[in-house]
């Protein structure tokens, strides 16, 4: 089964901070997506990525950026954490870009004080 | 703009009941709906899905349902179990953009035994 690991499952960070959230996939996929998720907004797309250093930007990109340096490994950076950072970070993988399956992390939920 | 629109926000149901769940969407350029499923504490995880050349689609207790004129699709759990109890999520997708999901707001799904 593929398998997309998180490094975090609880981040607390205060305003400011430079934040770096990790993701690695084992099953060699080509795209991998960050996503946020909010009470009441679902989950909505961050940034996407079909290639090594390769980037795509998302519905909401505005205050993030990323870093796809190896093709398992996918990370989130927050450049100056804000208070509205505050939400669940769930990041996705699919073998490529025909194919429909995502598969999630167990996510990260940062607090920023 | 929420370019799918899921409801009820929450939702309770008695053990051997049916489920259901609704999603609006707006564009009808979507051609891909899936199902995602999240337990507390675990990444959603894709449940079912539906394309628009069928009406209806069921896997076990789950069953799709889908209306092109009106631009919605549901989702029924019939004999609803405890264990259903989790998040439930929509989404739609463009033709040949499978992966690239937008997402509705979300159902909190609770089976009282």
């Amino acid at each position: 089964d593929v398998k997309v690991t998180q490094s975090s499952r609880y981040l607390v960070k205060r305003t400011g901070e430079k934040v770096f959230l990790e993701c690695v996939q084992d099953m060699d996929h080509e795209n991998m997506f960050w996503y946020r998720q909010d009470p009441g907004l679902g989950l909505r797309l961050i940034y996407f990525s079909y290639d090594v250093k390769m980037k795509e930007k998302g519905d909401i990109p505005e205050g993030y950026s990323v870093s796809r340096e190896k093709k398992e490994r996918f990370s989130l950076i927050l450049e100056s954490a804000s208070t509205n950072q505050t939400s669940m970070y769930l990041c996705a993988s699919s073998l490529d870009g025909l194919t429909e399956k995502l598969f999630f992390g167990s996510g990260t939920q940062l607090s920023v004080l | 703009q929420q370019q799918v629109k899921q409801s009820p926000q929450s939702l309770i149901v008695q053990k051997g009941g049916i489920s259901i769940i609704n999603c609006a969407y707006e564009n009808t350029a979507f051609d891909y709906f899936p199902w995602y499923q999240q337990f507390p504490g675990k990444g959603p995880a894709l449940l079912i899905a539906i394309r628009p050349d069928v009406s209806e689609k069921k896997e076990g207790r789950f069953t799709i349902s889908f209306n092109k004129s009106a631009k919605q699709f549901s989702l029924h759990i019939m004999d609803s179990q405890p264990g259903d109890s989790a998040t439930y999520f929509c989404a739609a997708s463009l033709n040949n953009a499978g992966n690239m999901l937008t997402f509705g707001g979300g159902t909190r799904l609770m089976v009282k035994p």
